[in-house]
């Protein structure tokens, strides 16, 4: 079974400092990477992707990429009260039947305390 | 911009009643997902579709069927409804992808279904 695997948290963050998320997978094969982050009550949405090591940064977010360890990450600069929620990385299945399909961490949830 | 949406955001069905959850997109993505979320269980997937009539099985199909006869929509069935399927329901859409790349996966709002 191919896992994808996030501390659970709680990630507490005091507020105007940085979060870092982690997330390691399993299957050396796989080539996509996405965060996605879910309020409570709501539907996961895409903050987001990538598929090349090294670093992407996209506003107050930049995701890390690193293959050879298996290992992506979620930086949050200047955290906000509005960035409490949980954080789910989601990791692509490679294989020719796959039809898209992604395998998803079971999230950590980070509260950004004032 | 991006657009998936579920026929109902809140569902309360009896048991043993078949229930129908529609998804709809407007990105003119070839593949739709199905997945259901737990408290403690993550998402699990219970149907996928690639093409209009294609379907294949996730990890969790048993008591779901689903139907996909235009490409724009994706719907899940749950034939004879049970307690232990009172979930959050949640569909997504995709582009078409390779081998050894996937896209991004859009969700929508998700249906609460509640079976007494």
């Amino acid at each position: 079974q191919k896992e994808v695997e996030q501390n659970s948290g709680p990630l507490s963050v005091p507020e105007g400092a940085i979060a870092s998320l982690n997330c390691t997978y399993s299957d050396r094969g796989s080539q996509s990477f996405f965060w996605y982050r879910q309020y409570s009550g709501k539907s996961p949405e895409l903050i987001m992707s990538i598929y090349s090591n090294g670093d992407k940064e996209d506003g107050r977010f930049t995701a890390q990429l690193n293959k050879a360890s298996q290992y992506v990450s979620l930086l949050i600069r200047d955290s906000q009260p509005s960035d409490s929620a949980t954080y789910l990385c989601a990791v692509n299945i490679p294989t020719t039947d796959s039809w898209g399909k992604l395998q998803f961490g079971a999230g950590t949830q980070v509260v950004v305390t004032p | 911009d991006v657009k998936v949406t579920q026929s109902s955001r809140y569902l309360v069905k009896r048991t043993g009643e078949k229930v129908f959850l529609e998804c709809v997109q407007d990105m003119d993505h070839e593949n739709m997902f199905w997945y259901r979320q737990d408290p403690g269980l993550g998402l699990r997937l219970i149907y996928f579709s690639y093409d209009v009539k294609m379907k294949e099985k996730g990890d969790i199909p048993e008591g779901y069927s689903v139907s996909r006869e235009k490409k724009e929509r994706f719907s899940l069935i749950l034939e004879s409804a049970s307690t232990n399927q009172t979930s959050m329901y949640l569909c997504a859409s995709s582009r078409r992808t390779s081998r050894y790349i996937s896209y991004e996966q859009y969700f929508g709002p998700g249906t609460r279904l509640t079976v007494t």
